[in-house]
């Protein structure tokens, strides 16, 4: 059975540039979630969707969106990038939003913002 | 205070011996408790997880929740130097099970 499967893995862009991370989730998982990792804040919660909507979101600007595809893969998008925003970006699949499903990560997209 | 707290470390123990790392939460309608593994540069990967009071076991891993004193705890037992790395904590709330809430990590070195 396939990983969550993320694209691209690694990626430089410039400040003021957008940017697009997408996400397969694991068959059968109709819950994606978003999280960034950077060294000083740790892990993050950016977003979740199940079902194309979107069912919880974290404490980010309106710079970071994401949307949920029906065939459950997700893509999230960052406009106008800033230095600040390099980050490890991880997407999680779990079969529902319920609490107690076990939640997998993906590998990750790097985004170095220059 | 923050929501999920960890030593951030690092611990180091020698090999073959037992690890204990700790993890406090502050809501009390935490439902749900993760233990994740995490070597440098790698995404976390899932160890154990752990619903009810009580321990848990899974082979030389052993997790422990007290809901009343809202701590956590994950043992590893003949740990190995492959056991080196960042062990995060996180906690789900109900219905919110997308969204976990991360502690800052315990780095666990083990030396041979």
């Amino acid at each position: 059975k396939a990983g969550v499967t993320q694209t691209p893995r690694y990626l430089i862009k410039t400040r003021g540039q957008q940017v697009t991370l997408s996400c397969s989730p694991i068959s059968g998982h109709r819950s994606v979630s978003w999280y960034q990792q950077t060294p000083g804040q740790g892990l993050q919660f950016l977003f979740e969707y199940f079902s194309e909507t979107q069912r919880n979101k974290g404490n980010f600007p309106g710079r970071f969106s994401g949307r949920q595809f029906s065939n459950s893969r997700s893509e999230m998008n960052v406009s106008t990038l800033e230095l600040g925003d390099s980050a490890l970006y991880l997407c999680a699949s779990s079969q529902t939003f319920r609490s107690g499903n076990t939640i997998y990560f993906g590998e990750g997209s790097w985004l170095t913002v220059v | 205070q923050k929501e999920v707290e960890q030593n951030s470390g690092p611990l180091s123990v020698p090999e073959g011996a037992i690890a204990s790392l700790n993890c406090t939460y502050s809501d009390r309608v935490s439902q749900s408790f993760f233990w994740y593994r995490q070597y440098s540069g790698k995404s976390p990967e899932l160890i154990m997880s752990i619903y009810s009071n009580g321990d848990k076991e899974d082979g030389r891993f052993t997790a422990q929740l007290n809901k009343a004193s809202q701590y956590v705890s994950l043992l590893i037992r003949d740990s190995q130097p492959s056991d080196s790395a960042t062990y995060l904590c996180a906690v789900s709330l109900y219905n919110q099970g997308g969204k976990l809430i991360f502690g800052q990590g315990t780095e666990l070195s083990v030396k041979p």
